[in-house]
């Protein structure tokens, strides 16, 4: 299994671009690179999956280099409802979700 | 109401009783999953199910019991309670196999708390 590596928790303010980057060294050929968000006494809710170069959906941006060692995951413009838990996992996209990883996170904190 | 739906949302349970958390999806969904999420910590996958009478344990299944007879429904019975499994628990399900995205979709969660 692919383990990633995220920083523990990032400060921000309002309006300001946010860029977390994830790393996974040892990830597969076959595996994919998902983000999802958690509010306090919620799920988790997927914001975006890639597999190589940029993916952009309405909510954020994810940037994964040639070599797909690591991610960057961008929300442009943050607000305060940003504010959130942020997972990154790896693995592969076709399997029961097994092998899907839930890490510590990332805790976004986004000030006014 | 679609979605994914969980019951009870809240619950007290005392050491040594079973107690069974459902969960209701109405995708269809071929995939649901169970989840545990303790304090400061990630979640924890503790069975998953890839169709009805299919199911598979996660990293962390010993103490738990799922079954999977319809579809929409994956019940996940502790069989005995210990402290340990105060947590939440949150049900997921996913489509099979539907494009690029690969997006598992969470139920509001479960509080449980053994005392």
């Amino acid at each position: 299994l692919a383990k990633t590596t995220q920083p523990i928790s990032m400060d921000s303010y309002e309006g300001q671009e946010v860029n977390i980057t994830c790393s996974h060294n040892n990830i597969a050929t076959n595996d994919y690179i998902t983000w999802y968000q958690q509010f306090p006494s919620q799920g988790p809710r997927f914001i975006i999956q890639g597999y190589k170069t940029k993916v952009t959906n309405e909510v954020a941006s994810l940037f994964i280099p040639a070599d797909r060692k690591s991610s960057t995951l961008s929300l442009p413009r943050v607000s305060l409802s940003d504010t959130a838990v942020y997972y990154c996992l790896v693995g592969p996209s076709r399997e029961y979700g097994n092998k899907l990883v839930f890490g510590a996170g990332t805790i976004l904190r986004v000030k006014s | 109401d679609a979605g994914i739906t969980q019951s009870p949302r809240y619950k007290i349970t005392e050491t040594g009783r079973q107690v069974t958390l459902m969960c209701h999806q109405t995708w269809s969904h071929s995939y649901m999953f169970w989840y545990r999420q303790d304090l400061g910590h990630g979640l924890r996958l503790i069975y998953y199910s890839a169709a009805a009478d299919i199911t598979d344990k996660g990293e962390v299944p010993d103490g738990y019991v799922v079954s999977r007879s319809k579809t929409e429904n994956f019940p996940l019975t502790l069989e005995s309670a210990t402290r340990s499994q105060t947590s939440v628990y949150f049900c997921a399900s996913k489509a099979a196999g539907q494009g690029q995205i690969d997006e598992q979709y969470f139920g509001p969660g479960t509080r449980l708390t053994v005392t």
